[in-house]
């Protein structure tokens, strides 16, 4: 089975401009979780999606952000427009619907410059 | 907002050794988590805690949920050169909803062989 895939795996632009990061979940998996760990800091919940609905945005940093998980299957994370201070390592996670370990997929390392 | 204090940040021991680190917090939590990340990989649940005081192993792996729920700890007996990887703690506030874990910043085990 596979498992919690992200891409791309690394990231490098320049401030201002856009990206956009894919989680595509374990099959099955209504959880979808984005996490963020700045360098040298915590891991830090950005937000849960149960199918396409956003459960749980309180994590968000700000409105450059925008997360989506059409029709309730991959999820996009787009930062636009990008600033230094977005830096750091995105990771996706999925879950079983009803209160199941966390899959994390490996990340994708965005550097703004 | 919530915080983990994990200690130590960064360890470097010799193969064999038993290794102990923990997480405090002034919150109480209602899950203790405890994730080891691999190099260019998602973090990977080792042991979750669900009671206050549940003792829990995985092989050599113990950890505990703290009585006042606002610590845990992880101990690992005998490392060997495969232990080496960042270990984060992670946690779940009551009432907060699934998934939406606040970790600590890590510790970064070396082991020498």
């Amino acid at each position: 089975e596979a498992g919690v895939t992200q891409f791309p795996s690394h990231s490098v632009i320049e401030k201002g401009q856009t990206v956009t990061l894919r989680c595509d979940p374990i099959s099955g998996h209504d959880n979808l979780y984005w996490y963020r760990r700045v360098m040298g800091k915590e891991i830090k919940f950005l937000l849960h999606f149960v199918k396409e609905s956003k459960q749980d945005e309180s994590g968000m940093p700000n409105n450059r952000f925008l997360a989506e998980r059409t029709g309730g299957t991959y999820s996009t994370l787009k930062v636009q427009p990008a600033e230094l201070e977005d830096s750091g390592v995105y990771f996706c996670a999925s879950s079983q619907p009803i209160a199941g370990e966390l899959f994390f997929g490996e990340g994708s390392r965005l550097t703004v410059l | 907002g919530q915080q983990l204090n994990q200690s130590p940040q960064s360890m470097f021991i010799q193969e064999g050794e038993d290794v102990s680190m923990n997480c405090t917090s002034s919150s109480i939590f209602n899950t203790w988590l405890w994730y080891k990340q691999d190099p260019g990989e998602g973090p990977v649940l080792l042991i979750a805690l669900y009671k206050a005081g549940e003792l829990t192993s995985n092989g050599r792996l113990t950890a505990q949920f703290g009585i006042t729920r606002k610590d845990s700890f992880l101990n690992i007996s005998a490392s060997i050169p495969s232990d080496v990887g960042i270990y984060f703690c992670a946690g779940q506030l009551g009432g907060g909803s699934q998934g939406n874990l606040i970790f600590g910043k890590g510790t970064k085990l070396s082991v020498k062989p």
